[in-house]
């Protein structure tokens, strides 16, 4: 059964930094693209960009691209979501996301990140 | 990379069908047959409903279907049901290799 499981809630002050993962279970981690979704709070979905653990391809829409950091660790099959310096507006859900072809086949279940002085 | 252009909100009846537009451009729903449509219901996370356009992944009730003429995508629902209220949000892979998603629809019962 595949499985994508994230790491839990933070809370953070703006400023500091942030790392958030998803680790894959069930499939070979190499050969799928994996991948961020933000949601915020009332708002919709907004694909952020995706990673290639194969040979660590990454790809980022041009609304986050040096916003934040994608990257896999293909050794524990798990990929990551990081800012090196949190804004408030960076309060968001953030679903990571297995893609088959021309789709999202399979979601986490979400990491709420709170960014508040 | 702008949103692709869904309705904020389509309303229908129980055992009525509704369609829910998906207008892009084509750089990416016209030039692709990668459109996918999810639901999602509040609290939880999205679920994959069509991809490849007019596909139905394996446990999907027949009652959804997709389409796609030049650059807008639809999802019908058809005999419509209480369960189906929920948000629903098309995507397309894109010429930039990058994905989008739309805009949202809020589906209710009347």
């Amino acid at each position: 059964e595949v499985q994508l499981v994230q790491s839990g809630a933070e809370v953070k002050k703006p400023g500091e930094s942030l790392k958030i993962s998803c680790k894959g279970s069930g499939y070979s981690f190499t050969n799928y693209w994996i991948g961020w979704v933000r949601q915020m709070p009332g708002k919709g979905l907004e694909w952020m960009g995706v990673v290639y653990p194969g040979d660590s391809d990454i790809k980022y829409s041009p609304s986050f691209q040096g916003q934040v950091t994608i990257s896999a660790d293909r050794s524990i099959s798990t990929a990551h979501l990081q800012w090196s310096s949190l804004k408030a507006s960076d309060t968001a859900m953030y679903y990571c996301a297995r893609h088959a072809t021309g789709r999202v086949d399979y979601w986490g279940q979400g990491t709420l990140v709170t960014v508040s002085s | 990379q702008s949103a692709l252009t869904q309705p904020a909100s389509v309303s229908g009846s129980p055992g009525q069908s509704i369609t829910i537009s998906c207008t892009g451009t084509s750089s990416d729903v016209g030039g692709y047959n990668y459109v996918s449509w999810y639901q999602q219901h509040p609290g939880k996370a999205p679920k994959l409903m069509i991809y490849g356009v007019s596909n139905r992944p394996s446990g999907i009730s027949n009652r959804f279907s997709g389409s796609k003429s030049g650059n807008t995508a639809s999802l019908t629902i058809s005999g419509f049901q209480a369960e189906d209220e929920a948000d629903y949000y098309c995507s397309s892979y894109t010429s930039r290799s990058i994905y989008v998603f739309g805009t949202g629809t809020k589906v209710t019962v009347l």
